[in-house]
């Protein structure tokens, strides 16, 4: 299994660039999540979805839009890039539709400096 | 916004010595709490989810425990190593499944 994965590693935006930070699961798992980690504050969960065609919001929505179309993939969607935005994305998948008792397995982060 | 906190914000002990930490978090309404341990360059790797008062966990020389009356958890590392270096993470999940994390407690063991 190549667990959670996410492309890409690093990416360096424009202000007012769209840009698609992708992430798959070969788990099978139900909860995918998106977290963004910034110096100083803990992970900050953006949105997250408990089953394909099912997705809501997180602490920091704001800027940010997700689709969940399969099982395996949880794309998060930059619309119009602001440096605010600038930070570490992480994603996460858990087994089962109630991730709340489940351990989550991230992905190895992807790097976004927005200019 | 939920406040999970966690203390000290850094530690640095010598190679041998035994150490703890501490997430507090709302003791109402209580799910779960997960602890995490997130090395340099790496992802977060679970280390334990507990979900009943007084529980205690144990993987190796590292253990946590739980109180959701008084709202906290202790995690320990006994005769830390210089491998256990990295940042130690709690997060407490809330009803729709959302979590929120504390902002981690570094540790750095000296050899």
């Amino acid at each position: 299994n190549a667990g959670v994965t996410q492309t890409p590693k690093f990416q360096v935006l424009k202000t007012g660039q769209s840009m698609t930070l992708q992430c798959a699961q070969d788990m099978n798992h139900e909860y995918m999540s998106w977290y963004r980690q910034d110096p100083g504050m803990g992970l900050r969960l953006i949105h997250y979805s408990v089953g394909a065609g099912i997705t809501d919001q997180g602490e920091v929505p704001n800027g940010y839009n997700v689709s969940r179309s399969t099982t395996e993939d949880f794309p998060l969607r930059l619309l119009s890039a602001a440096p605010s935005q600038t930070s570490v994305y992480f994603c996460a998948s858990s087994y089962g539709a109630g991730g709340i008792q489940e351990t989550q397995y991230f992905g190895p982060g992807t790097r976004l400096l927005v200019l | 916004i939920l406040n999970v906190e966690q203390s000290p914000q850094s530690l640095h002990v010598q190679e041998g010595d035994s150490t703890n930490f501490t997430c507090s978090f709302p003791s109402s309404n209580f799910y779960a709490l997960h602890w995490y341990r997130w090395e340099t360059a790496k992802s977060p790797e679970a280390l334990f989810v507990m979900t009943l008062n007084g529980d205690e966990k144990k993987k190796g020389r590292i253990s946590a425990t739980l109180n959701t009356k008084e709202g906290y958890s202790y995690l320990y590392i006994k005769g830390s190593q210089p491998e256990d270096s990295a940042t130690y993470l709690c997060a407490f999940p809330v009803t729709g499944n959302q979590f929120y994390f504390g902002t981690g407690t570094s540790l750095t063991v000296i050899p």
